[in-house]
């Protein structure tokens, strides 16, 4: 079953306005992802936070952690028709036999923007 | 190429019928990945191989999946027998990294449809 679960399931919002998704999450992690995906392609990487980190930023990305509520959110400020696309987030489990990590992906949130 | 490459990209397969699905990570990569994607739903973890060996099958659906990495480069999934409910993407991911994963690298995917 998959790690994590996004909310809203979809958002639609005017261009130039912000969208935010949120990420629930089940098990301690080392780290949290989020992945972009266009329809009918891969995923790809956005911005990676820590465990011990609270927010971070990446151009017109905001993410925020919460461990003890084991939640995350993605903020996309002044957002552009070309951000439509769907949004997932990804935890680390540890596989505790060789130190490895696999990646578990929540349901993901589709976002679209109108121009 | 530099990126995830899996082929085929699109695949229509008679039910009953065997199928492979290849994926060539980028060079050098040490992990991989497998997942399986529904229409409109998140990556589903499948696989993960470090270098040649397979180290969790937890996310194979059934004896019917199985997949290799022989010389710790290409990779195949392999069903068998398939039936209408494999119907889905396949993703392939691949990172350098083999302890925590900070970014996984997508193919576009192969979509299988079980006819």
């Amino acid at each position: 079953s998959q790690q994590g679960e996004e909310d809203p399931q979809a958002l639609s919002i005017q261009e130039g306005e912000n969208a935010t998704m949120n990420c629930s999450y089940k098990t301690s992690i080392n780290n949290l992802q989020w992945y972009r995906q266009n329809s009918g392609r891969g995923l790809v990487h956005l911005i990676l936070i820590r465990s011990n980190e609270r927010e971070k930023h990446s151009g017109r990305l905001r993410v925020t952690l919460d461990t003890s509520k084991k939640s995350s959110s993605l903020l996309i400020t002044a957002s552009r028709a070309a951000d439509t696309a769907s949004y997932f987030c990804a935890t680390d489990r540890r596989f505790d036999q060789t130190g490895a990590n696999n990646l578990f992906f929540g349901t993901g949130t589709r976002l679209t923007v109108i121009p | 190429g530099a990126g995830v490459s899996q082929s085929p990209r699109y695949k229509v397969a008679k039910r009953g019928q065997d199928v492979a699905l290849r994926c060539d990570p980028i060079s050098g990569h040490v992990s991989l990945f497998w997942y399986q994607q529904a229409l409109g739903q998140g990556p589903e973890f499948l696989t993960y191989f470090q270098n040649e060996a397979q180290l969790d099958k937890s996310g194979l659906p059934s004896d019917r999946f199985f997949a290799e990495r022989p010389e710790g480069s290409v990779s195949t999934l392999k069903i068998q027998r398939t039936q209408q409910e494999d119907s889905a993407v396949y993703l392939c991911a691949s990172s350098h990294q083999q302890g925590r994963i900070t970014e996984a690298f997508f193919g576009q995917g192969t979509r299988l449809t079980v006819v």
